[in-house]
């Protein structure tokens, strides 16, 4: 069965670092998002991309943030300068015409 | 917009026992609704969802969950869970009027531990 998969599982960076995490969506799938949970949280819808482009974002997703589909496989998520608060578990989704399918996710730790 | 209230943080029960995770919701507008199930140390899965239709729907491993519009909920259910049941239960809703973006908003999660 084709899942989502993400890269790497569990990432720890210092604060004002640069972090890239890395998502491979369903080949035949067309749209893609980016959720986060912060423990003890609620899952957060971050943004969403469609035809190369962002459809939706969210507040939460500033300039700091931003998305990219460099080589129309990998689905990828940037943080240019990562804050304490940025840690996180990242969930990265992929949709064709039906539902959601997630990947397992990204443990951001910024330390 | 919409949001999610998930009743429950954590249900404890027992093996073979009946469940109930209690979910509801606000929205301006019509939607969707879906549980999803997270295992320890795994990704976000789909157990059911709700369209259109029937309300009362199936999922996969013997859960069910009826949509009731007049009192916006969305409760999942099981006759007889199992140790392997144990999982954190999301329950989230979509604007049906979206579009096909359809960005997900989420409950807080319902942890479920089934003791034998």
């Amino acid at each position: 069965e084709p899942e989502v998969t993400q890269t790497p599982s569990h990432q720890v960076t210092q604060m004002g670092q640069e972090v890239i995490l890395r998502c491979v969506p369903i080949s035949n799938h067309l749209y893609f998002y980016w959720y986060r949970q912060i423990l003890g949280q609620k899952v957060e819808f971050l943004v969403s991309f469609y035809n190369n482009e962002i459809s939706e974002k969210s507040e939460i997703f500033d300039d700091q943030f931003s998305v990219e589909r460099p080589d129309g496989s990998n689905f990828t998520l940037k943080i240019r300068s990562t804050k304490l608060e940025d840690s996180a578990m990242y969930f990265c989704a992929s949709k064709g015409q039906g539902e959601q399918y997630f990947g397992p996710g990204t443990r951001l730790t910024v330390t | 917009a919409q949001s999610v209230t998930q009743l429950d943080s954590q249900v404890p029960v027992f093996e073979e026992a009946p469940v109930e995770l209690r979910c509801n919701y606000s929205s301006s507008v019509s939607v969707y609704l879906f549980w999803y199930v997270q295992y320890p140390n795994q990704g976000l899965q789909l157990l059911l969802k709700y369209l259109s239709g029937s309300t009362l729907v199936k999922g996969i491993n013997g859960f069910e969950a009826e949509f009731n519009k007049s009192q916006t909920s969305f409760h999942l259910r099981k006759p007889s869970v199992h140790i392997s049941d144990t999982a954190e239960y999301f329950c989230a809703v979509s604007g049906s009027n979206a579009g096909n973006n359809r960005k997900l908003i989420w409950g807080l999660g319902t942890s479920l531990a089934v003791n034998p």
